[in-house]
């Protein structure tokens, strides 16, 4: 079956703008995360969403967000880039009391 | 967030058994004790996971602890493309009963051939 799809798988964006990541979860996983890795921080834990509803989320800012729609696919969006956000950022699915399956994530780059 | 303490890195030879130890002295009665290793360029790969019993899956044994304060992940028998960062995690709940990943720093193995 197919695993956890991300796009895109790279990006660059300048300082200011904002950015939407995509994720489309295992066939049948209802729960999908998102998670930030940079070499100094490590993993970090965004948000969760389970039916379209976020449950969870870490402690990052404002401008980081994100939805999850009916087919379970999520997105995420981050405004007003600054060059620290900078980082890969990893989707994960899941079904309840499973593990994780993650995404080979997008690699984000601010300029 | 409970938290778990890892080596920073070991290393192994080709063939022979690998044993990471992982302590998590704060773990709930409810956390899950999951491991995940991530290759170079690539998300996380789910290990294996459990909450009170020794596990075994294709991949690999988790050991956990009868006082469930630590555990360890058992790989039979390293080959090179087992070389990776191995993240032991405690899947815990959050509010409405959300879960998520809390990783450390991992260990990072490497395996001589």
């Amino acid at each position: 079956k197919a695993g956890v799809t991300q796009t895109p798988r790279y990006l660059i964006k300048t300082r200011g703008q904002q950015v939407t990541l995509s994720c489309s979860p295992i066939s049948g996983h209802r729960s999908v995360s998102w998670y930030q890795q940079t070499p100094g921080q490590g993993l970090q834990f965004l948000f969760e969403y389970f039916s379209e509803t976020q449950r969870n989320k870490g402690n990052f800012p404002g401008r980081f967000s994100g939805r999850q729609f009916s087919n379970s696919r999520s997105e995420m969006n981050v405004s007003t880039l600054e060059l620290g956000d900078s980082a890969l950022y990893l989707c994960a699915s899941s079904l309840t009391g499973g593990g994780y399956t993650f995404g080979s994530g997008t690699r984000l780059t601010v300029v | 967030d409970a938290k778990t303490t890892q080596p920073n890195s070991m290393e192994s030879n080709e063939e022979e058994p690998v044993h990471l130890p992982c302590n998590h002295s704060t773990i709930s009665g409810t956390d899950y004790i999951h491991w995940y290793r991530q290759l170079p360029s690539q998300g996380p790969e789910y290990v294996i996971h459990g909450l009170t019993s020794n596990v075994n899956n294709r991949m690999a044994s988790l050991a956990i602890a009868e006082d469930r304060k630590s555990s360890t992940l058992i790989l039979h028998r390293a080959t090179l493309r087992d070389a990776a960062v191995y993240y032991c995690i405690l899947r815990g709940k959050g509010i409405q009963g959300a879960q998520k990943l809390v990783f450390g720093q991992g260990t990072r193995l490497t395996i001589n051939p």
